[in-house]
Parts: structure tokens; sequence; C-alpha cells
């Protein structure tokens, strides 16, 4: 099983590009989400899915969006990027029953200029 | 509202014992998650509590007061490779943590 797994692990964009950052699970959890993470500050979520078909904002949502097809698939867009969506981005699966216990991907590094 | 304390760094010498402390106020009643995230890495799980008292797994033990919205992560027999930040998180819905911006622990032979 490969887990949780984002593409690409590194990228750079320019101010104003967009772009999406890929997310695949092969674990069966119907929880999704994103995070991301900038020194200093934690990790902060962007949005998450509870299921196929729906999906709900976090406390950064502003900038991206995010859309759930498929139990397997989460992807993040930028629509515009910004210098300031510079970070890490981490997405993260849950099993439905396992409050409190997110299976992350490795990461993607995105640098905004 | 929703807020989180932990102390932002802890140094420890190798073979020692090391205590991490988190109060946190959540709109939820869920228990306490930790995590360690080495640097350049991703976080992973290490424990959740969902009731009040210990729980052990190896040299790591956490702790939770939910009446007192605080716990701890105690880790013993530090050894080097303990050296990484270590973040609670409690659960504010069943799908939902707040991590705040984590404790790094260094670790020295």
């Amino acid at each position: 099983n490969a887990g949780v797994t984002q593409t690409p692990k590194f990228q750079v964009l320019k101010t104003g590009q967009s772009m999406t950052l890929q997310c695949a699970q092969d674990m069966n959890h119907e929880y999704m989400s994103w995070y991301r993470q900038d020194p200093g500050m934690g990790l902060r979520l962007i949005h998450y899915s509870v299921g196929a078909g729906i999906t709900d904002q976090g406390e950064v949502p502003n900038g991206y969006n995010v859309s759930r097809s498929t139990t397997e698939d989460f992807p993040l867009r930028l629509l515009s990027a910004a210098p300031s969506q510079t970070s890490v981005y981490f997405c993260a699966t849950q099993d439905s029953g396992m409050v409190g216990e997110l299976f992350f991907g490795e990461g993607s590094r995105l640098t905004v200029l | 509202g929703q807020s989180l304390e932990q102390p932002s760094e802890v140094t420890a010498v190798e073979g020692a014992i090391v205590q991490i402390n988190c109060t946190y106020q959540t709109s939820g009643f869920y228990g306490l998650s930790w995590y360690q995230q080495h640097d350049g890495g991703a976080p992973t799980f290490l424990s959740y509590n969902a009731l009040d008292g210990l729980e052990e797994t190896g040299r790591f033990s956490s702790f939770l007061s939910r009446s007192d919205s605080y716990g701890y992560l105690l880790l013993q027999e530090l050894q080097m490779k303990d050296s990484a930040s270590y973040f609670c998180a409690p659960p504010w819905d069943t799908d939902k943590l707040i991590f705040g911006t984590g404790t790094r622990l260094q670790v020295f032979p």
C-alpha cells in the first residue's frame, strides 16, 4: 500500500499562475484534508472532505479550491498563486472511526515568486 | 474560541526523560492527539488519548486531563533520533484537529 501520495513534491510558480496539487490515497478513508505549514506557524487546515462529493472550508481557505469526485483523490487548486501561498502543503486522511489519527502525505513544497 | 499552548523548545541529553506540556481550549471534547515531525518530513501520529489518564507506548507516554484541558507527552530514554518537533493536536470535531506551532526537542549526546 502506498498510503497517501502527493504530487508534485516541489514546485515553483510565478505570481498569478495556477496549478493543482494532487493527493491520492489507497486506504479507503472517507476523510481527507489539506494543511499548509509555514515556518513558525504550525499546521493550518485549508479545506477538508468527509466523503466523495462533500467538501468544506477550514481555517485558511481563501485562494484555494478543492473537489472530491472519488474516495481516493482530493486535489487542491491554486487559482492565481500569490507569494503568500509559498508554503509546504500536506494532505492527510483519517479513518472515519479513528478520531485524532491522521495519516499525512510527504508534503508538497511550493514557492511562489 | 480555540487555542493551544505548548513550549516552543525543549533540550535534553541522551538517556534523559522529557515532558512536553500542552494546554488547550476547543469547542469539542474529543481528547488529545500527539504527532512527531522530523525536519523536512511529514507529521506522524504518535498517540490519541480519548479518556483521562496515562497511555504508554514503548518509550513514549501521553497523559490527558479533560477537565483541566491539559495533557503532556513523556519521552523516556531519549535517543538522538527523538530530535524532532512534537505537536499536540486536540480534535475540535470528529474529523478536525487543531495544530499549534509545536515543541522543538533537541537531544544532545
